[in-house]
């Protein structure tokens, strides 16, 4: 989506070093969460967050953390990144209208930790 | 049992035909149930909602609902190449607000 706009795209990293990725969306939407995509095991949530400065777990939280200080931006650091950690990052966001809402994506990011 | 069950394939259709691709889910309470496409290399797209029992029509696609089996289907008519794609069910969490649980996803190829 044009509105939704991850950095950076691609990225190489060491292990042990922090990294942080940025989602940013000029879509105004209430929701925002960060995935994983590997494969054989699908999308898998990190991190949501369901208002500024309001942010929780999901499934696969461990060595990640999460911040959103402005409705618009939503970042993601690893604290100290580990080669499990090599993924395709998506940032996804939810307008919450009535019934659940569809997600709407944006480009991914992927990260190689060596 | 996986919360959202899709088969992996690769599902192969011959250009032209129909293809259809299936998704279980175990929530009974979930009412909102999405259809994604994602190409090789990018990020999923949505290309349908249902959330009512019946069928969805749009253009070549329809969306199938059946919440008294657990199952929603997509069907695509009249294949093309370009639809060879993943595609990803997702649904809603009846006790999570508006999170969505996503399957693994099936992967179709459309064979000229």
């Amino acid at each position: 989506d044009a509105g939704i706009t991850q950095s950076p795209r691609h990225k190489v990293t060491e292990t042990g070093t922090p990294v942080t990725l940025r989602c940013h969306q000029t879509e105004n939407h209430r929701y925002m969460y960060w995935y994983r995509q590997d494969p054989g095991h699908g999308l898998r949530l990190i991190h949501y967050s369901y208002g500024v400065k309001d942010t929780d777990k999901g499934e696969v939280s461990d060595g990640y953390s999460v911040s959103r200080s402005k409705t618009e931006d939503f970042l993601l650091t690893l604290e100290s990144a580990t080669s499990s950690q090599t993924s395709v990052y998506f940032c996804a966001t939810q307008d919450v209208i009535g019934e659940a809402s569809p997600l709407h994506f944006g480009n991914g990011t992927r990260l190689t930790v060596t | 049992q996986k919360e959202v069950e899709q088969n992996s394939g690769p599902l192969s259709v011959p250009e032209g035909a129909i293809a259809s691709l299936n998704c279980t889910y175990s929530d009974r309470g979930s009412q909102s149930f999405f259809w994604y496409r994602q190409y090789s290399g990018k990020s999923p797209e949505l290309i349908m909602s249902i959330y009512s029992n019946g069928d969805k029509e749009d253009g070549r696609f329809t969306a199938q609902l059946n919440k008294a089996s657990q199952y929603v289907s997509l069907l695509i008519r009249d294949s093309q190449p370009s639809d060879s794609a993943t595609y990803l069910c997702a649904v809603n969490r009846a006790n999570a607000g508006n999170m969505l649980t996503f399957g693994g996803g099936t992967r179709l190829m459309v064979k000229p």
